[in-house]
Protein backbone atom coordinates (compact mmCIF):
# COMPACT_ATOMS: atom_id res chain seq x y z
CA UNK A 1 0.00 0.00 0.00
CA UNK A 2 1.36 3.30 -1.09
CA UNK A 3 2.38 5.53 1.70
CA UNK A 4 3.86 9.15 2.33
CA UNK A 5 5.40 11.07 4.23
CA UNK A 6 6.13 14.55 4.72
CA UNK A 7 9.19 15.78 7.01
CA UNK A 8 10.98 18.83 7.98
CA UNK A 9 11.20 21.57 10.05
CA UNK A 10 8.03 22.81 12.03
CA UNK A 11 9.24 26.52 12.48
CA UNK A 12 10.74 28.91 9.78
CA UNK A 13 11.79 32.70 10.05
CA UNK A 14 10.40 35.31 7.66
CA UNK A 15 12.30 36.06 5.10
CA UNK A 16 13.89 32.56 4.93
CA UNK A 17 13.52 29.28 3.37
CA UNK A 18 10.88 26.58 4.21
CA UNK A 19 12.24 23.19 3.12
CA UNK A 20 10.00 19.91 3.40
CA UNK A 21 10.58 16.20 1.65
CA UNK A 22 8.36 13.14 0.85
CA UNK A 23 9.43 10.35 1.21
CA UNK A 24 7.16 7.62 -0.66
CA UNK A 25 7.00 3.98 0.47
CA UNK A 26 5.15 1.13 -0.62
CA UNK A 27 5.57 1.88 -4.19
CA UNK A 28 7.98 3.81 -6.82
CA UNK A 29 7.98 7.09 -7.57
CA UNK A 30 9.25 6.70 -11.27
CA UNK A 31 5.91 5.10 -12.06
CA UNK A 32 4.35 6.45 -15.46
CA UNK A 33 1.22 8.24 -15.36
CA UNK A 34 1.74 9.88 -12.01
CA UNK A 35 2.78 13.20 -10.46
CA UNK A 36 4.04 14.05 -6.98
CA UNK A 37 2.11 17.28 -5.89
CA UNK A 38 2.40 19.54 -2.31
CA UNK A 39 -0.70 21.19 -1.46
CA UNK A 40 -1.25 23.08 1.84
CA UNK A 41 -4.01 24.59 3.94
CA UNK A 42 -3.69 27.53 6.58
CA UNK A 43 -5.34 26.78 9.95
CA UNK A 44 -8.71 27.28 8.84
CA UNK A 45 -8.66 27.52 5.43
CA UNK A 46 -9.35 25.37 2.50
CA UNK A 47 -6.31 23.67 0.40
CA UNK A 48 -4.16 25.63 -1.77
CA UNK A 49 -2.33 22.96 -4.57
CA UNK A 50 1.47 24.67 -4.76
CA UNK A 51 3.06 22.37 -7.51
CA UNK A 52 3.28 19.29 -9.50
CA UNK A 53 6.57 17.15 -10.30
CA UNK A 54 7.00 14.41 -12.62
CA UNK A 55 9.64 11.78 -12.02
CA UNK A 56 11.85 13.22 -14.92
CA UNK A 57 11.77 16.64 -13.32
CA UNK A 58 8.87 18.42 -15.20
CA UNK A 59 6.94 20.71 -13.04
CA UNK A 60 3.82 22.71 -12.62
CA UNK A 61 3.16 25.21 -10.38
CA UNK A 62 0.89 27.72 -9.02
CA UNK A 63 1.26 30.73 -10.74
CA UNK A 64 0.93 32.72 -7.74
CA UNK A 65 3.81 31.21 -5.94
CA UNK A 66 5.60 30.02 -9.05
CA UNK A 67 8.45 32.96 -8.39
CA UNK A 68 9.05 31.43 -4.73
CA UNK A 69 8.47 27.61 -5.67
CA UNK A 70 11.23 24.92 -6.18
CA UNK A 71 9.78 21.21 -6.47
CA UNK A 72 12.09 18.58 -7.04
CA UNK A 73 12.69 14.79 -7.14
CA UNK A 74 15.37 12.00 -6.07
CA UNK A 75 14.49 9.19 -7.12
CA UNK A 76 17.24 6.82 -5.91
CA UNK A 77 15.56 7.90 -2.31
CA UNK A 78 12.18 8.06 -3.89
CA UNK A 79 11.24 11.28 -2.22
CA UNK A 80 9.97 15.02 -3.56
CA UNK A 81 11.06 18.17 -1.81
CA UNK A 82 9.46 21.71 -1.77
CA UNK A 83 11.35 24.42 -1.04
CA UNK A 84 9.47 27.74 -0.78
CA UNK A 85 11.39 31.14 -0.36
CA UNK A 86 10.89 33.97 0.91
CA UNK A 87 8.28 32.72 3.55
CA UNK A 88 5.85 35.29 5.84
CA UNK A 89 3.42 34.30 8.43
CA UNK A 90 0.76 33.84 5.33
CA UNK A 91 2.84 30.68 4.38
CA UNK A 92 1.93 28.95 7.73
CA UNK A 93 0.02 26.16 7.07
CA UNK A 94 -0.47 22.54 7.08
CA UNK A 95 1.60 21.19 4.04
CA UNK A 96 0.67 18.16 2.59
CA UNK A 97 2.25 15.97 -0.03
CA UNK A 98 0.21 13.67 -2.21
CA UNK A 99 0.66 11.36 -5.62
CA UNK A 100 -0.96 13.60 -8.13
CA UNK A 101 -2.87 10.81 -10.72
CA UNK A 102 -2.65 12.15 -14.29
CA UNK A 103 -2.26 15.37 -12.86
CA UNK A 104 -6.38 15.12 -12.29
CA UNK A 105 -6.74 13.59 -8.51
CA UNK A 106 -4.62 13.28 -5.62
CA UNK A 107 -4.63 10.08 -3.69
CA UNK A 108 -3.06 8.99 -1.25
CA UNK A 109 -2.62 12.26 0.30
CA UNK A 110 0.40 11.82 3.55
CA UNK A 111 -0.88 13.08 7.33
CA UNK A 112 0.88 16.34 6.83
CA UNK A 113 3.35 18.83 8.89
CA UNK A 114 2.12 21.80 10.07
CA UNK A 115 5.19 24.86 9.57
CA UNK A 116 5.07 28.13 11.28
CA UNK A 117 6.49 31.18 10.00
CA UNK A 118 7.25 32.85 12.84
CA UNK A 119 10.68 34.64 14.42
CA UNK B 1 -10.94 33.50 -3.81
CA UNK B 2 -11.14 30.14 -4.98
CA UNK B 3 -11.45 28.95 -8.91
CA UNK B 4 -14.07 26.54 -8.18
CA UNK B 5 -17.11 27.77 -5.86
CA UNK B 6 -18.90 25.98 -3.32
CA UNK B 7 -21.53 26.77 -0.90
CA UNK B 8 -19.59 27.23 2.80
CA UNK B 9 -22.21 25.39 4.46
CA UNK B 10 -24.56 22.31 4.35
CA UNK B 11 -26.83 20.54 6.57
CA UNK B 12 -28.96 17.96 7.03
CA UNK B 13 -30.66 15.09 9.79
CA UNK B 14 -29.37 11.09 9.43
CA UNK B 15 -31.24 9.65 6.64
CA UNK B 16 -31.26 12.53 4.47
CA UNK B 17 -29.93 12.74 1.07
CA UNK B 18 -27.86 16.52 0.75
CA UNK B 19 -25.74 17.66 -2.65
CA UNK B 20 -22.89 19.58 -2.30
CA UNK B 21 -22.45 21.78 -5.56
CA UNK B 22 -19.65 23.31 -7.14
CA UNK B 23 -19.09 25.65 -9.76
CA UNK B 24 -16.54 26.52 -12.60
CA UNK B 25 -15.64 27.45 -15.87
CA UNK B 26 -14.71 25.88 -19.33
CA UNK B 27 -10.91 25.79 -18.60
CA UNK B 28 -11.06 23.51 -15.48
CA UNK B 29 -15.07 21.91 -14.62
CA UNK B 30 -15.75 22.19 -18.53
CA UNK B 31 -12.98 20.39 -19.95
CA UNK B 32 -11.34 18.36 -17.01
CA UNK B 33 -12.57 15.66 -14.69
CA UNK B 34 -13.53 16.45 -11.07
CA UNK B 35 -12.57 15.17 -8.02
CA UNK B 36 -13.55 15.32 -4.16
CA UNK B 37 -12.25 15.05 -1.17
CA UNK B 38 -13.41 14.26 2.59
CA UNK B 39 -11.85 16.43 5.15
CA UNK B 40 -12.67 14.71 8.53
CA UNK B 41 -12.06 17.00 11.62
CA UNK B 42 -8.36 16.84 12.28
CA UNK B 43 -7.10 15.03 9.48
CA UNK B 44 -5.65 14.60 5.90
CA UNK B 45 -8.05 14.93 3.37
CA UNK B 46 -9.16 11.64 1.55
CA UNK B 47 -10.36 11.03 -2.08
CA UNK B 48 -14.15 10.64 -1.95
CA UNK B 49 -15.06 10.75 -6.03
CA UNK B 50 -12.61 11.16 -8.80
CA UNK B 51 -13.02 11.36 -12.77
CA UNK B 52 -16.14 12.91 -11.89
CA UNK B 53 -18.24 10.11 -10.53
CA UNK B 54 -15.88 7.03 -9.99
CA UNK B 55 -15.80 5.51 -6.22
CA UNK B 56 -12.35 4.57 -5.10
CA UNK B 57 -12.65 1.01 -3.28
CA UNK B 58 -13.95 1.73 -0.05
CA UNK B 59 -16.17 4.93 -0.37
CA UNK B 60 -19.54 3.54 0.52
CA UNK B 61 -22.23 3.76 -2.63
CA UNK B 62 -24.14 6.77 -0.54
CA UNK B 63 -21.40 9.11 -1.59
CA UNK B 64 -22.42 9.68 -5.91
CA UNK B 65 -20.74 12.52 -8.25
CA UNK B 66 -22.40 14.05 -11.80
CA UNK B 67 -20.81 16.71 -14.09
CA UNK B 68 -22.52 18.69 -16.34
CA UNK B 69 -20.82 21.15 -18.34
CA UNK B 70 -19.21 23.65 -15.50
CA UNK B 71 -20.53 22.54 -13.00
CA UNK B 72 -20.75 19.37 -10.34
CA UNK B 73 -21.97 18.16 -7.68
CA UNK B 74 -21.90 15.85 -4.75
CA UNK B 75 -24.79 14.21 -3.57
CA UNK B 76 -24.81 12.07 -0.14
CA UNK B 77 -27.52 9.64 0.83
CA UNK B 78 -28.96 8.09 3.68
CA UNK B 79 -27.07 11.15 5.77
CA UNK B 80 -24.84 9.56 8.47
CA UNK B 81 -23.10 11.25 11.93
CA UNK B 82 -19.86 10.58 10.46
CA UNK B 83 -20.46 12.20 7.55
CA UNK B 84 -20.51 15.06 9.12
CA UNK B 85 -16.54 16.77 7.54
CA UNK B 86 -15.59 19.36 5.45
CA UNK B 87 -16.12 18.84 1.45
CA UNK B 88 -13.83 19.91 -1.49
CA UNK B 89 -13.82 19.62 -5.63
CA UNK B 90 -11.09 20.21 -7.27
CA UNK B 91 -10.10 20.10 -10.62
CA UNK B 92 -7.27 20.87 -13.24
CA UNK B 93 -7.32 24.10 -14.65
CA UNK B 94 -6.21 24.40 -18.46
CA UNK B 95 -5.37 28.42 -18.37
CA UNK B 96 -1.82 29.90 -17.26
CA UNK B 97 0.11 26.87 -18.73
CA UNK B 98 -2.09 24.50 -16.34
CA UNK B 99 -2.92 24.34 -12.65
CA UNK B 100 -4.54 22.33 -9.89
CA UNK B 101 -7.36 24.19 -8.00
CA UNK B 102 -9.62 23.56 -5.48
CA UNK B 103 -12.87 24.97 -4.79
CA UNK B 104 -13.35 26.72 -1.06
CA UNK B 105 -15.24 24.26 0.75
CA UNK B 106 -18.23 23.24 2.20
CA UNK B 107 -18.32 22.40 5.85
CA UNK B 108 -21.41 19.44 6.22
CA UNK B 109 -23.14 19.45 9.39
CA UNK B 110 -25.53 16.16 10.59
CA UNK B 111 -27.88 18.08 12.42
Amino acid sequence: QLQLQESGPGLVKPSETLSLTCTVSGGSISSSSYYWGWIRQPPGKGLEWIGSIYYSGSTYYNPSLKSRVTISVDTSKNQFSLKLSSVTAADTAVYYCARHIQLEWFDPWGQGTLVTVSS
Amino acid sequence: QSVLTQPPSASGTPGQRVTISCSGSSSNIGSNTVNWYQQLPGTAPKLLIYSNNQRPSGVPDRFSGSKSGTSASLAISGLQSEDEADYYCAAWDDSLNGRGVFGGGTKLTVL
